[in-house]
């Protein structure tokens, strides 16, 4: 089945330094690819998406690349700041298996020091 | 976007009871979705609501454990039955308001955690 494998965290940085969480996927279809964040105390949100390959997702300085080659839709930031401070997941979508349900990778801990 | 809203926002239940969770929606959606994230886990979904049709469930979840309603286009629950101290998570609405076919995104409430003692 599809399935999203995240770097293993926690991941702690200090304020300003650039950041990686790394996100590979199986799937048999050609899915869409989404990082979620929850942040302390608070629900899921969407932070970005690309829905087909080459297709770059951005939003709140943060950047993910759909890379069909590698399976790969790492999350970049440059220059992280304290309120970035929450755990993030990468998940997908896969339209080859009809459902519109997401399968999500198991969350990465980021914690940023001023 | 979609608003959601859940209730309770936690709760602590004795082992055996059941809970009912409610999950409503600012606008009409289709789709309604309900997700179990256990403690330091990720999300996993337990099964699709839509309304007007039984509820779909994932493997190694059940309609006895987890009984689900869908009465109308704005509003959900799922009901924890019989409950174990391993039912302590949080429980997680969202619901899919993309109107493209096959790119779904899905808004998640803020979740309803609960313990089991």
């Amino acid at each position: 089945g599809d399935s999203v494998t995240q770097m293993e965290g926690p991941v702690t940085l200090s304020e300003e330094a650039f950041l990686t969480i790394n996100c590979t996927y199986t799937a048999t279809g050609y899915p869409s690819l989404f990082w979620y964040v929850q942040y302390p105390g608070e629900g899921l949100q969407l932070l970005l998406k690309a829905t087909k390959a080459d297709d770059k997702g951005s939003n709140k300085g943060f950047e993910a690349t759909y890379r069909k080659e590698t399976t790969s839709f790492h999350l970049e930031k440059g220059s992280v700041q304290v309120s970035d401070s929450a755990v993030y997941f990468c998940a997908l979508s896969d339209r080859g298996q009809g459902a519109q349900k997401l399968v999500f990778g198991q969350g990465t801990r980021l914690t940023i020091n001023p | 976007s979609a608003v959601i809203s859940q209730k309770p926002s936690r709760d602590i239940c004795q082992r055996g009871t059941s809970l009912t969770i409610q999950c409503q929606v600012d606008s009409q959606v289709t789709m309604m979705f309900w997700y179990r994230q256990q403690p330091g886990q990720s999300l996993t979904l337990i099964a699709t609501a839509n309304q007007g049709s039984e509820a779909t469930y994932e493997s190694g979840f059940v309609i006895d454990k987890f009984p689900i309603s869908r009465p109308n286009l704005t509003f959900s629950t799922l009901t924890v039955s019989n409950m174990s101290p391993e039912d302590s998570s949080i429980y997680l609405c969202s619901v899919d308001t993309s109107g493209r076919a096959g790119v779904n995104e899905q808004f998640f409430g803020p979740g309803t955690r609960l313990t089991v003692l």
